[in-house]
């Protein structure tokens, strides 16, 4: 079966950079993109950008660029989230999700991760 | 940037009919996904491409998407179906989401 399974949570200062990993299973990683969305506490979703794991090519939306790097590792078959320059309005749960088809639909989806930044 | 807009919350009485609204610019020229999140939980999908149904959603979730609206109708509501709903779309290389609807059950 399917799944995605990230990392645990974590508590960051203001300024620094946190990673967070996405491992996925019971499907062939390098056939399906994912995405990474994130939560803040008591508000909506919000996308943040989407890794093809064949190649490695990223697309990132406008507000996180050129604070966020996804990457990834076909030998394990796990994607990365990194965001640099944490501040407190980036304290929220990070999914990753992985993209069915070139509609966009996210299929399944990570447990989450919560990222707190805090001083 | 385009932008999709839904009411904050939508109430609806036990067995009765539920409707959510996703409002954009044309929508009805894009795919819609919706999604369904209860609290502490990852978003579910729960309609994707405006009308389809993932397997082992029930027939009760449908979807419609035409001019400026796309729908979310949920028939016969029960207590399980309180949750917060999300529109989706994917629009010149980005990924919209609506803002959510809190949908109660009374």
């Amino acid at each position: 079966q399917v799944q995605l399974v990230q990392s645990g949570a974590e508590v960051k200062k203001p300024g620094a950079s946190v990673k967070v990993s996405c491992k996925a299973s019971g499907y062939t990683f390098t056939n399906y993109y994912l995405h990474w969305v994130r939560q803040a506490p008591g508000q909506g979703l919000e996308w943040m950008g989407i890794i093809n794991p064949s190649g490695g090519s990223t697309t990132y939306a406008q507000k996180f660029q050129g604070r966020v790097t996804m990457t990834r590792d076909t030998s394990t078959s796990t994607v990365y989230m990194e965001l640099s320059s944490l501040r407190s309005e980036d304290t929220a749960v990070y999914y990753c999700a992985r993209v069915y088809d070139s509609s966009g639909q996210n299929d399944y989806w990570g447990q989450g991760t919560l990222v707190t930044v805090s001083s | 940037s385009y932008e999709l807009t839904q009411p904050l919350s939508v109430s609806v009485a036990l067995g009765q009919t539920a409707r959510i609204t996703c409002g954009g610019n044309n929508i009805g020229n894009k795919n819609v996904h919706w999604y369904q999140q209860k609290p502490g939980q990852a978003p579910v999908l729960v309609i994707y491409r405006d009308t389809n149904r993932p397997s082992g959603i029930p027939e009760r979730f449908s979807g419609s998407n035409s001019g400026n609206t796309a729908t979310l109708t949920i028939s016969r509501a029960q207590a399980g179906d309180e949750a917060d709903y999300y529109c989706q779309v994917w629009d010149s290389s980005t990924v919209v989401f609506g803002g959510g609807t809190k949908l109660t059950v009374l």
